[in-house]
């Protein structure tokens, strides 16, 4: 049962342009929707995150967006660098239940090209 | 910046032996939690912990499976007789707030478990 699902497995990106990076939805209860990203070797980090009131959200080169009739939000990066190659989790979390209970996708892994 | 902190990195058991993962959360966080990730599949929620109790956990959190913070520092998963499937990585997580906004939970680097 996947309620959180990142059709992506993988992106490849060439510097400077933009990284659009996907993810679906089933569950309308959702209140927060949250990007982590991960490096090999280490634990996911937060990135950056928009709640359900919301259809956008700004931090530097980052920009989530989220598109709540079509269960949908998408994390922007401009311009991409090559330190941002990572494999990049969408999280969400249930209504109410801010206790930690984050669903997590499968990831998509982000390879920027110099 | 203050992180939080996993041991051991790796570690390899036999089936059916115990296992204890153990875990330093930022020292001012109040809730804790665990997930792990099989190989190839997505972070999942084991548990969370807050006031020294379970406060939430998932079917995969069975009776194996126990959490305990003995001495106010540590917070640690006990995996009582582990199973081919237990092996993952393993990571532990603690957040400041639990209750408004986004609850951003901070990570470990995560501990690997490899059952034999």
């Amino acid at each position: 049962d996947q309620q959180v699902k990142q059709n992506s497995p993988s992106l490849s990106v060439q510097e400077g342009r933009i990284s659009i990076l996907n993810c679906d939805y089933t569950n309308s209860m959702f209140d927060y929707f949250l990007w982590y990203k991960k490096y090999p070797a280490e634990g996911p980090t937060f990135l950056i995150s928009i709640s359900s009131i919301k259809d956008k959200n700004e931090d530097g080169r980052f920009t989530v967006f989220l598109n709540k009739s079509a269960k949908h939000l998408s994390l922007h990066i401009v311009p991409s660098q090559p330190g941002d190659s990572a494999v990049y989790f969408c999280a969400a979390s249930p209504y109410g239940g801010s206790q930690g209970n984050l669903i997590f996708g499968k990831g998509t892994k982000l390879s920027v090209k110099p | 910046e203050p992180e939080v902190t996993q041991t051991p990195s790796h570690q390899v058991t036999q089936m059916g032996q115990e296992v204890i993962l153990r875990c330093v959360p930022i020292s001012n966080h109040l809730y804790f939690y665990w997930y792990r990730q099989i190989l190839g599949q997505k972070v999942e929620f084991l548990v969370s912990f807050y006031n020294n109790e379970i406060s939430e956990k998932s079917e995969i959190f069975d009776d194996q499976f126990s959490v305990e913070r003995p001495d106010g520092s540590n917070f640690t998963l006990k995996i009582r007789s582990t199973k081919l499937e237990d092996s993952a990585m393993y990571f532990c997580a603690s957040s400041g707030q639990g209750f408004s906004g986004a609850n951003v939970l901070t990570f470990g680097a995560g501990s690997r478990l490899t059952v034999l």
